[in-house]
């Protein structure tokens, strides 16, 4: 089954402790990016990646790290975390950059900084 | 920079009403337009898309269409059930730039 994994589900952290969220894709895309959802804001673009070894700073990248060294993971790492960091958390990924391309979403990470 | 702008929410209707969200966009260039619905507790999935203006886009009853002159992609459907229930955003990607409205939370209630 294609599919977007992320792991975990929820996470509860306090302040300034180190974490990393996993995203895994099974479909083969180059494209994967990482979004927060927050209310009101609708989803905001973290980082993305356009290949192995290629990220990006998305809209709202600030305290926030990334890497891509297989094709299918692309981890997000907090190095630091803060409480304007609690957010649902979606990874996504598509076939190829471009328009007309249906993007997948994984079933989100709520995370919350204590 | 693009934008999408949606009708805020909540929505709540009754089962069997009409639904309309409103969504307009503005872009440098022809994006391709979508809607995804996101179910409680789940990520975001297709509903439907359109790449071309005067495209309509249609799944599981609900429909909108590429309006290049209103820079508009309503979304549609004739009669809602519960099991509509979601938050429904519209997104457009152009070159490789995807972004999406706020989302619009619809309650249908029986």
């Amino acid at each position: 089954e294609a599919q977007v994994t992320q792991n975990p589900r929820y996470l509860i952290t306090v302040t300034g402790k180190k974490l990393t969220v996993t995203c895994s894709q099974n479909m083969n895309h180059e494209y994967m990016s990482w979004y927060r959802q927050d209310p009101g804001l609708g989803l905001r673009q973290i980082y993305y990646s356009m290949n192995v070894e290629v990220t990006d700073k998305g809209d709202v990248p600030e305290g926030y790290k990334v890497s891509r060294k297989e094709k299918r993971n692309f981890p997000l790492i907090l190095e630091s975390p803060s409480p304007n960091q609690t957010s649902l958390y979606f990874c996504a990924s598509r076939d190829v950059p471009g328009s007309g391309y249906e993007q997948y979403f994984g079933p989100g990470t709520r995370l919350t900084v204590t | 920079g693009d934008s999408v702008t949606q009708m805020e929410g909540p929505v709540t209707l009754s089962e069997e009403a009409f639904l309309t969200i409103n969504c307009t966009y503005t872009a440098t260039g022809y994006p391709s337009l979508f809607w995804y619905v996101q179910y409680p507790g789940e990520g975001l999935q297709l509903l439907l898309k359109a790449t071309k203006a005067d495209d309509k886009g249609s799944n599981k009853g609900f429909e909108a269409t590429y309006r290049k002159e209103t820079t508009s992609f309503h979304l549609e459907k004739g009669s809602v059930q519960v099991s509509d229930s979601a938050v429904y955003f519209c997104a457009l990607i152009l070159y490789n730039d995807m972004r999406f409205g706020a989302g619009t939370r619809l309650t249908v209630k029986p």
